[in-house]
């Protein structure tokens, strides 16, 4: 069957480090998107992206980037990891505009 | 840009009793709306959408959502609540042209008693 995940499940690092979280998905989706949870904000968009080659900003992009090299993949990257990233990232894709986004089941990250 | 608002942040039900989530939406233009729910712990699921036509949207698990212009509101509904309905609930809007790009409301967290 076909899904998305995410590497790895749980991060723990240290302020200033750089932090990779992987997304992966084997619908062929054109669409990936990376949002943040934290309590009383609900989902925030990071970053996106609707092919290869192609990212764009979301409205929490600052300290964060992304690359699209394929379809599957789109790694998001916390360039020098702070404190208030602290946070549990969930990576989701779809196929068309307007179609259902289908959630990865996301990485809790934990900055010291 | 679009918003979302979901005015209860915690609502507590007993088991068997209706249920009746709220969500406000801002958008100019015709929205795409969506209902997802979150277990503990895991990713979010789509209980059901609308995009156009019949403003009562069927969905999974028993769920229904009215869409309701005149009110910018788009409120999901359970006719009797199963313990196992406990979640959170996200109530998220989309625009037509850029429907791929969502954005959530704050979420409310349900607890159903016994």
């Amino acid at each position: 069957d076909a899904e998305i995940t995410q590497s790895p499940r749980h991060k723990i690092t240290e302020t200033g480090r750089q932090v990779t979280l992987a997304c992966h998905q084997t619908w062929n989706h054109n669409n990936m998107f990376w949002y943040r949870q934290d309590l009383g904000h609900g989902l925030r968009l990071i970053h996106y992206s609707y092919g290869v080659q192609d990212t764009n900003k979301g409205e929490v992009s600052d300290g964060y980037s992304v690359s699209r090299s394929n379809t599957e993949d789109l790694p998001l990257t916390l360039e020098s990891a702070a404190s208030s990233q602290t946070s549990v990232y969930f990576c989701a894709s779809s196929r068309l505009a307007g179609n259902e986004q289908f959630f990865g089941p996301g990485t809790r990250l934990t900055v010291l | 840009a679009q918003s979302v608002t979901q005015p209860d942040i915690h609502i507590t039900v007993s088991e068997g009793a209706s249920l009746e989530l709220r969500c406000n939406y801002s958008y100019g233009a015709t929205p795409y709306l969506f209902w997802y729910v979150q277990s503990p712990g895991q990713g979010l699921q789509l209980l059901l959408k609308y995009f156009s036509g019949d403003t009562l949207v069927q969905g999974i698990k028993g769920f229904e959502a009215e869409f309701k212009r005149s009110q910018s509101s788009f409120n999901l509904r359970k006719p009797s609540v199963h313990w196992s309905d406990a979640a959170e609930y996200f109530c998220a809007v989309g625009a037509e042209r850029t429907a791929s790009k969502l954005t959530f409301g704050t979420g409310t967290r349900l607890q159903v008693t016994l």
